[in-house]
């Protein structure tokens, strides 16, 4: 079965860029890679997904590596409400792949 | 953008009694929902799948007489906890896709606390 790990826990300095990595080495060839982020006690909000090529919007961008193995989501600019788990899922059909998820800390 | 409304975001109730928690995709026709488990600091567990007009389809380990998943319209999907217990507090979440696409739409999620 696919299988996504992320780091438990990133720090970053607000203003900076925040990459946050996801590995997914077993991913199957229709699965696409999607990114949610929670904050606490709410429901995951949508954020950016791709399948193959890189992807950018208002959000953030998200890079594939050719082999698909593994993605990195970008937040640009990190802000202090920007502070939140982040999520790396797969999906293809009714089959969810989740990641542990990344507690990302922004700082002042 | 799509809303999935979940409600209510938060229950207290008596060990023994069941508790039903709905989920409406609000502008959109919610083809499949997902129930998902989270427990405090850990990620989402998904419990069920519906379909609508169909069974759900259960994760291993989740009892489906205890999880009762009703999925009976386009627009609503509801679990009821049944016979509560202390060890089936959690924050439960649904999601909801629209027809055709692979996108989840997330509930607010709730607070189950049963005493």
């Amino acid at each position: 079965d696919a299988k996504t790990t992320q780091p438990p826990s990133m720090d970053c300095a607000e203003g900076r860029a925040a990459n946050l990595p996801c590995n997914h080495s077993t991913i199957s060839g229709n699965e696409y890679v999607y990114w949610y982020r929670q904050i606490h006690s709410q429901g995951p909000q949508y954020i950016i997904h791709g399948l193959k090529n890189n992807e950018t919007n208002e959000m953030a961008s998200l890079i594939i590596t050719e082999d698909r193995k593994s993605s990195t989501l970008i937040l640009p600019h990190a802000t202090l409400r920007d502070t939140a788990v982040y999520y790396c899922i797969l999906i293809a059909g009714n089959m969810l792949t989740f990641g542990g998820g990344t507690r990302l800390m922004v700082k002042p | 953008g799509a809303v999935v409304s979940q409600h209510p975001s938060r229950v207290i109730c008596k060990s023994g009694t069941s508790v039903k928690i709905e989920c409406r995709s609000l502008d959109f026709q919610a083809t499949t929902m997902f129930w998902y488990r989270q427990f405090p600091k850990k990620s989402l567990m998904l419990m069920a799948t519906s379909n609508e007009g169909s069974k759900a389809t259960y994760e291993q380990g989740v009892e489906k007489d205890k999880f009762l998943i009703n999925h009976a319209s386009l627009t609503l999907s509801t679990l009821t906890v049944t016979s509560a217990h202390p060890e089936d507090s959690s924050f439960y979440i649904c999601s909801a896709r629209n027809r055709g696409e692979a996108k989840l739409f997330f509930g607010s999620g709730t607070q189950l606390s049963v005493l």
